[in-house]
């Protein structure tokens, strides 16, 4: 069974632009989080969608957003780029909306200019 | 508040020994789940081991076993039989309504 994965895995951006992330979760799942990594603030959470609808949305700015699309892949949206959404950003799927059969993603690695 | 706190950033640890990463969390809620993550360099995050809040045995995944204790809130990882390929940063992660993670331990394994 392929994994989750995410693309692009790297993107060079600069403020002000805006910004999507696509992520496939494994075959089956129907849920599907989203993550911030930076060695600032570490792993924080910022969404997560269950069947289409986001079930929980973690406290960052509404410049962020995402979806989820009928076939349960994911995108999330950064508008208006800022230095500080430079981050490696980390998707996970899982079969329910339990954290414990949750499994990640590569990442995609956001530079912003 | 909820919170993970991990308070070694840095372990040093032989071949073949055995190492523990200590985790506290805090939270409020009686319903949880305790987590360790691995991120190589590459970044992905790799899950090792669960515990449900409501267990009474402790988890173990091979040579990784969680050491739960519910009364100190502490959720320590230990890995037995340290291999070289176990370098890596080792998240603890909590999950109630969203997963939270702590800082991170970066573990090193010398030969």
């Amino acid at each position: 069974k392929a994994g989750v994965t995410q693309t692009p895995r790297y993107l060079i951006k600069t403020r002000g632009q805006q910004v999507t992330l696509s992520c496939s979760p494994i075959s089956g799942h129907r849920s599907v989080s989203w993550y911030q990594q930076t060695p600032g603030q570490g792993l924080q959470f910022l969404f997560e969608y269950f069947s289409e609808t986001q079930r929980n949305k973690g406290n960052f700015p509404g410049r962020f957003s995402g979806r989820q699309f009928s076939n349960s892949r994911s995108e999330m949206n950064v508008s208006t780029l800022e230095l500080g959404d430079s981050a490696l950003y980390l998707c996970a799927s899982s079969p329910t909306s339990s954290y414990n059969e949750q499994f990640f993603g590569p990442g995609t690695r956001l530079t912003v200019l | 508040a909820q919170k993970i706190t991990q308070t070694q950033p840095g372990m040093f640890v032989q071949e073949k020994e055995a190492v523990t990463l200590d985790c506290t969390y805090d939270t409020s809620d009686q319903s949880y789940g305790l987590f360790w993550y691995k991120q190589p360099s590459s970044g992905e995050m790799i899950f090792l081991i669960y515990q449900g809040s409501y267990d009474e045995q402790n988890a173990t995944e091979g040579r990784y076993s969680l050491n739960f204790q519910k009364a100190r809130k502490s959720a320590n990882l230990v890995i037995s039989a340290s291999q070289l390929g176990d370098s890596a940063m080792y998240f603890c992660a909590m999950a109630t309504d969203k997963l939270i993670f702590g800082t991170g331990t970066r573990l090193q394994v010398f030969p």
